[in-house]
């Protein structure tokens, strides 16, 4: 069945070192992956997104990979600061013939060691 | 958070009592979304709706109810039917289609 997944629901990372997320994913047919940002108490952020034509995407301090051979979604988060401690979650986004559907992860919790 | 906003932040149900959660938009997207969030978990899709006076139901549409009367809201009703309604509910909107999802701050509900 479709699934979205992470490796790792918690990493705990020391401040100013690079952050690296992970997820899997089981739909080859999927067409647009998104990254979110939870923090505690609030709604998810939209970080950065990738189509399935990249294998990469860069943002401010934040890269996304893309590897469709093994259906694998990274979330790199250089330089990490205390204000990145979050819940982060990807999602998959199918495209149908006249509908899309949304598969979100159950997240990985980001903490960062001072 | 963006252009969306979710009211009340917290909001007690009890016991047999029909409770309703606002959503409001100001982005002029077509489509809106109500997920529900338990704890340590991902976002499960309870209605959708892609267009003013039409909605579809989700994965987990039992015991809620929506309206869309108009572009902007998008209330959920948690009916006295949703047995176990404590939950964290966040509302969704974009232009349709697979297009990028912003979300709003969230309502958590608590029974009494």
């Amino acid at each position: 069945g479709e699934s979205v997944g992470l490796h790792l629901p918690t990493l705990s990372v020391q401040e100013g070192d690079n952050s690296i997320i992970n997820c899997a994913y089981s739909n080859s047919a999927s067409d647009y992956f998104i990254w979110y940002k939870q923090e505690s108490g609030k709604g998810p952020q939209f970080i950065i997104d990738i189509r399935s034509n990249m294998d990469k995407r860069q943002g401010q301090r934040v890269t996304v990979l893309l590897n469709k051979t093994v259906k694998h979604l990274s979330l790199q988060i250089a330089a990490t600061q205390p204000g990145d401690s979050a819940v982060y979650f990807c999602a998959e986004i199918i495209y149908y013939s006249s509908a899309s559907k949304i598969i979100f992860g159950s997240g990985t919790r980001l903490s960062i060691r001072p | 958070d963006g252009g969306i906003t979710q009211s009340p932040k917290y909001l007690f149900r009890k016991e047999g009592q029909n409770v309703t959660l606002s959503c409001e938009q100001n982005l002029n997207h077509d489509a809106m979304y109500w997920y529900r969030q338990d704890p340590g978990q991902g976002l499960r899709l309870i209605y959708y709706s892609q267009i003013v006076n039409d909605f579809q139901k989700g994965d987990i549409a039992e015991g809620y109810s929506v309206s869309r009367e108009k572009k902007e809201s998008f209330p959920l009703t948690v009916t006295s039917a949703q047995k176990n309604p404590t939950a964290f509910y966040l509302c969704a909107s974009n232009r349709g289609g697979g297009e990028t999802q912003y979300f709003g701050p969230g309502t958590r509900l608590l029974v009494l």
